[in-house]
């Protein structure tokens, strides 16, 4: 079976240090994989999404950036926080290409804090 | 325009009533699907319904059943005989071709709180 995992957890990192998420998804190949924002009480800003190793689309401008370095690895990274970076990071997969319902198998995300 | 549209921010329903969750859509893609996620407050986000554009019956999963009325490009979920379990923030989303590859975009959510 399938699982996705991300860490860490939580975390709280002063404004201006950089930050590194990591998601990886297990049980599966080549899958969409997609890093979402949530800020407290809000729905979900989709950040990234990846097709495969080494294409990242980009949905919002922002200070954060992502990479695939292998096909089932996602990593967001920082490299100088801004308080607007607080929220709660959920990094999803779903399967390639246009078969069946395609739904989006959710991490138990990171709850980053930006002091 | 707003691609997935929940107008309630907050419901409250009695234990063991039903209750419908509304969630209205745009698309110009001929080809879409549509989903129901459910986060609790724990924070993880757990599927529960999908329904495709093609699909000529409404999905039901349990307690679970979605109102798909196309022409009116809504999608509401109906939870019925509510149980205390079932207070959550509740995600309406919709899948749709874009550039060749499949986004999807979540609509605002809405907070159930099911009252004993």
């Amino acid at each position: 079976s399938q699982t996705i995992h991300q860490w860490p957890a939580t975390l709280v990192q002063p404004v201006g240090s950089p930050l590194s998420l990591e998601c990886t998804v297990e049980g599966t190949s080549n899958p969409n994989l997609y890093w979402y924002r949530q800020a407290a009480g809000r729905g979900l800003q989709l950040l990234f999404y990846s097709v495969g190793i080494g294409q990242i689309s980009s949905e919002v401008p922002q200070n954060l950036s992502a990479s695939r370095p292998q096909d089932r690895q996602f990593i967001l990274s920082s490299k100088k926080l801004l308080l607007s970076d607080s929220g709660f990071y959920l990094c999803a997969w779903s399967s390639g290409g246009l078969a069946g319902t395609n739904e989006q198998f959710f991490g138990p995300g990171t709850r980053l804090t930006v002091l | 325009a707003q691609k997935i549209t929940q107008t309630q921010p907050g419901m409250f329903v009695q234990e063991k009533e039903a209750v419908t969750l509304d969630c209205t859509y745009d698309t110009s893609d001929p080809s879409y699907g549509l989903f129901w996620y459910k986060q609790p407050s724990s924070g993880e986000m757990i599927f529960l319904i999908y329904q495709g554009s093609y699909d000529q019956q409404n999905a039901t999963e349990g307690r679970y059943s979605l109102n798909f009325q196309k022409a009116r490009k809504s999608a509401n979920l109906v939870i019925s005989a509510s149980q205390l379990g079932d207070s959550a923030m509740y995600f309406c989303a919709m899948r749709e071709l874009s550039g060749g590859y499949q986004k999807v975009t979540f609509g605002t959510g809405t907070k159930l709180q099911v009252i004993p």
